[in-house]
């Protein structure tokens, strides 16, 4: 079966701090797809990043910069920096196998305070 | 620009309406489309598979008969909330894939029910 856990509900940070949104994911699948997306309460999901299990390679993007390790089955998301503007819910996915279905964590609140 | 178009993205209705939601694929043909469900201050949870030309596939739980979908064209799929009630107030999103299996996905803008 396929899951993912976000363990952090929510997390407040003042501005300029950096934050890592943590993911653990379970799969039985050699080939799978781990995504990030943000959702501002405006309820459109963002497109955050889509990574697929042969490349481990750490990614950075601006401010955004993830940390993909299979020996520990996490896809941490690290802001730099925080801005008031990141505040919104994350979600993690899981894009499995042969299967299409996108499974979500149960997402992280992230709210940067001025 | 949006490659999946979700329409309306907020309606308000009585209970015991019936709710149709379009999800449109813009810049390919989609011959699977998926449907999930948000309540509020929750994760996103898979509804059902709409396969075009074919009958859907539901998930555990969701009862076929109160959501019902319609996949009539490779760039378009229904889904309608029969007899709603205030229960079944939510955010609903659909998505595609281009291609199968290469995680290439795209989801709609998303459509906020409210059920009186």
């Amino acid at each position: 079966a396929q899951k993912v856990t976000q363990a952090q509900t929510e997390i407040s940070v003042v501005e300029k701090e950096d934050v890592t949104l943590d993911c653990v994911y379970e799969t039985r699948d050699t080939t799978y797809y781990l995504f990030w997306y943000k959702q501002p309460p405006s309820g459109e999901l963002v497109f955050l990043i889509r990574r697929n299990s042969f490349d481990e390679q750490n990614e950075i993007s601006g401010r955004y910069s993830w940390n993909f390790q299979k020996s520990t089955s996490s896809f941490n998301f690290t802001i730099t920096a925080s801005q008031v503007v990141d505040s919104a819910v994350y979600f993690c996915a899981l894009l499995s196998g042969g299967s299409e279905k996108l499974v979500f964590g149960k997402g992280t609140k992230l709210t940067v305070n001025p | 620009g949006a490659v999946v178009s979700q329409h309306p993205s907020r309606v308000i209705c009585k209970s015991g309406t019936s709710v149709k939601i379009e999800c449109r694929s813009l810049d390919f043909q989609a011959t699977t489309m998926f449907w999930y469900r948000q309540f509020p201050k929750q994760s996103l949870m898979l509804m059902a598979t709409s396969n075009e030309g074919s009958k859907a596939t539901y998930e555990q739980g969701v009862e076929k008969d109160k959501f019902l979908i319609n996949h009539a064209s490779l760039t378009l799929s229904t889904l309608t909330v029969t007899s709603a009630h205030p229960e079944d107030s939510s955010f609903y999103i659909c998505s595609t894939q281009r291609t199968p299996n290469t995680g290439e996905l795209f989801f709609g803008e998303g459509s906020r029910l409210t059920v009186l």
